[in-house]
């Protein structure tokens, strides 16, 4: 089966500009996590679909959005981007999102804001 | 607020020496957690987990974890670590204050560094 698959691997942006990332979940899992990695703040999650719908939500300001299609393929925008925003950022997916469910996590896009 | 502490950030060992890596976590109740190792420049991997049962459990590579409800700990050890085991380690738990889940509560990880 093959994993969780993300693109790009990596982005320059610069200030003020917005960024769309890319994760496709491994086939027949509904969840989607997003998570934050940082050498400061480690990993934080951002938020989690499941079915096209945000379930949950991390403490990130509101430039950090997502979205999830039909298929399950997710996306996360980062609007006006800041400098603080360069972070490999890492999305998992599992079955359901239960609690007992293992998340499987994807390369990570690293995104550099200058 | 569940909470993650992960005790050392670094554990530099020789290579064919056992290895410990500390983990305490806060729930008072139920608890699933896991061991993640994340190589360079790549994601997460899955070593092993606790939902429950045994306390004792054991990865295909050779290491085991300890879940052990009274020290609120869950240490990940390895009696023999090679050098491809050099990375950075992960003890993360589910975050049960959601309904649905789908949110790991991640501990500042520990490098461990194996040494010829």
């Amino acid at each position: 089966k093959a994993g969780v698959t993300q693109t790009p691997r990596y982005l320059i942006k610069t200030r003020g500009q917005q960024v769309t990332l890319s994760c496709s979940p491994i086939s027949g899992h509904r969840s989607v996590s997003w998570y934050q990695q940082t050498p400061g703040q480690g990993l934080q999650f951002l938020f989690e679909y499941f079915s096209e719908t945000q379930r949950n939500k991390g403490n990130f300001p509101g430039r950090f959005s997502g979205r999830q299609f039909s298929n399950s393929r997710s996306e996360m925008n980062v609007s006006t981007l800041e400098l603080g925003d360069s972070a490999l950022y890492l999305c998992a997916s599992s079955f359901s999102g239960a609690f007992t469910d293992t998340q499987y996590f994807g390369p990570g896009t690293r995104l550099t804001v200058l | 607020a569940q909470s993650v502490t992960q005790l050392d950030s670094q554990v530099p060992v020789f290579e064919e020496a056992p290895v410990e890596l500390r983990c305490n976590y806060s729930s008072s109740v139920s608890v699933y957690l896991f061991w993640y190792v994340q190589y360079p420049n790549q994601g997460l991997q899955l070593l092993l987990k606790y939902l429950s049962g045994s306390t004792l459990v054991e990865s295909i590579n050779g290491f085991e974890a300890e879940f052990n409800k009274s020290q609120t700990s869950f240490h990940l050890r390895k009696p023999s670590v090679h050098i491809s085991d050099t990375a950075e380690y992960y003890c993360p738990e589910s975050d049960l204050h959601y309904n649905q889940g789908g949110k790991l509560i991640f501990g500042q990880g520990t490098e461990l560094s194996v040494k010829p």
